[in-house]
């Protein structure tokens, strides 16, 4: 079965700060792996994928997220956070010729001024 | 470009009501079409999928139910409302390969009283 960990409920960060926002995996073979973010009464954006090649992956708004597979972590980063970036932000996976995502439960990211 | 446009917005029903949400999906053919819940306390629930006209596959015995009457149109119901059946509904579409991002509709906001 699939699963996708989130063990922080709120991640709070200063506005300019280093923002991370944690998540593992565990998915049989090899892992199809997403972000996502949700601003308050909105449907869920897409940010960024990893598929396969470079674990280091680049996306919307300045953020990237790196696969580790000995760890079976796929954290998104962003280098500088900002205010707007105060929102909720779902980690997902799945594995090959699986058409269902596995969600994490969410992260509440608080970006403080 | 492709859009996915959810309506209503909101809905507030008294319990026994009957329920229709719809969903539809412009600039692609052929997509997979998904419902989702997401309660109050942020996690998603994947309730219907649909690979084809037709085609529902559902995920969590309940109160609800979904049809895909054309290709790009899909529509969640139910015949009498429960409390419980409060929530944020969203639906999504991918194209129709593995590794495809979910693309989610704005939501419903339903409020079941």
């Amino acid at each position: 079965a699939q699963s996708v960990a989130q063990p922080e409920d709120q991640v709070n960060v200063a506005e300019g700060n280093p923002l991370t926002v944690k998540c593992t995996y565990s998915v049989s073979g090899n892992p199809y792996l997403f972000w996502y973010v949700q601003y308050p009464n909105r449907g869920l954006q897409f940010l960024l994928k990893y598929i396969t090649g470079d674990n280091l992956v680049k996306g919307s708004y300045g953020f990237e997220a790196e696969f580790n597979k000995s760890q079976t972590s796929f954290h998104l980063k962003k280098p500088s956070a900002l205010v707007s970036d105060s929102a909720l932000y779902f980690c997902a996976a799945l594995s090959y010729g699986n058409n269902r995502l596995a969600f994490g439960k969410g992260n509440q990211v608080v970006v403080i001024p | 470009s492709q859009t996915i446009h959810q309506w209503p917005a909101t809905l507030v029903q008294p319990v026994g009501s009957p329920l229709s949400l719809e969903c539809t999906v412009e600039g692609t053919s052929n997509p997979n079409l998904y419902w989702y819940r997401q309660a109050a306390g942020r996690g998603l629930q994947l309730l219907f999928y649909s690979v084809g006209i037709g085609q529902i596959s559902s995920e969590v015995p309940q109160n609800l139910s979904a049809s895909r009457p054309q290709d790009r149109q899909f529509i969640l119901s139910s015949k009498k409302l429960l409390l419980s059946d409060s929530g944020f509904y969203l639906c999504a579409w991918s194209d129709d390969h593995n590794n495809s991002p979910l693309h989610f509709g704005n939501g419903t906001r339903l409020t079941v009283t």
